[in-house]
């Protein structure tokens, strides 16, 4: 079983819809929470970072996160075209110097 | 302020052959990790240098060698290369005492 596991899709919506996407966990050590956007050929971009359970909304996005259970979840508002990439989920156990252990990422396409 | 660059960003190398890649982290950052990420897969974690010393090692075998210099840059290099050894090599820096990561464009190894 891996550590991260997280639907491939892909996952195809029209310009303006909820996006839901979701990863779950078995390391309960993880503390730091990451989702990263890859667009196609590029390196992974930061879209949000969070530490333990909560939520956390930056504009058109929102990063839930659900110890408890270990699921972790982003949410995207009024999706746009521009939002066709791959989005990858991150953790990790410690802040700044241990290891950081992704998903295999979700495709997604924005369709206008 | 430039984030965190890679090169070379292509380079097609033949089995057997020796590798070397190089990366300046973000501004700031101190602290350099390198990622394998294969076609389809998340970012795997290879190692991490702070202080020019490799901090932690992923489940990597030894061909995979790093290093960090005075000014923070690194290099990644990769000996007696396999087929396996082709994917995009991401490096990734941070400020030690934080996690969140940026990441360079990478380069992009084909092994024939």
């Amino acid at each position: 079983q891996k550590e991260v596991e997280q639907d491939p899709g892909p996952l195809s919506v029209p310009e303006g819809a909820i996006v839901s996407l979701n990863c779950t966990y078995s390391n309960s050590a993880f503390q730091y929470f990451m989702w990263y956007r890859q667009y196609s050929r590029k390196g992974p971009e930061l879209l949000m970072y969070t530490y333990s359970s909560g939520n956390k909304e930056d504009g058109r996005f929102t990063a839930q996160v659900d110890k408890s259970s270990k699921y972790i979840s982003l949410f995207i508002r009024d999706s746009q075209p521009s939002d066709s990439a791959t989005y990858l989920c991150a953790m990790s156990e410690s802040g700044g110097y241990q290891k950081v252990t992704f998903g295999t990422g979700t495709k997604l396409q924005v369709i206008p | 302020d430039a984030g965190v660059t890679q090169s070379p960003t292509h380079l097609i190398k033949t089995r057997g052959q020796q590798v070397t890649l190089r990366c300046s982290p973000k501004s700031g950052h101190d602290t350099v990790s390198w990622y394998q990420q294969a076609l389809g897969q998340g970012p795997q974690f290879i190692f991490q240098y702070y202080e020019e010393e490799e901090r932690q090692r992923g489940n990597f075998p030894d061909r995979f060698s790093g290093h960090q210099f005075p000014n923070y840059s690194s290099e990644l290099n990769v000996n007696a290369l396999l087929l396996g050894d082709s994917a995009l090599y991401l490096c990734a820096s941070n400020i030690r005492d934080t996690g969140e990561l940026f990441f360079g464009e990478g380069s992009r190894l084909t092994v024939l």
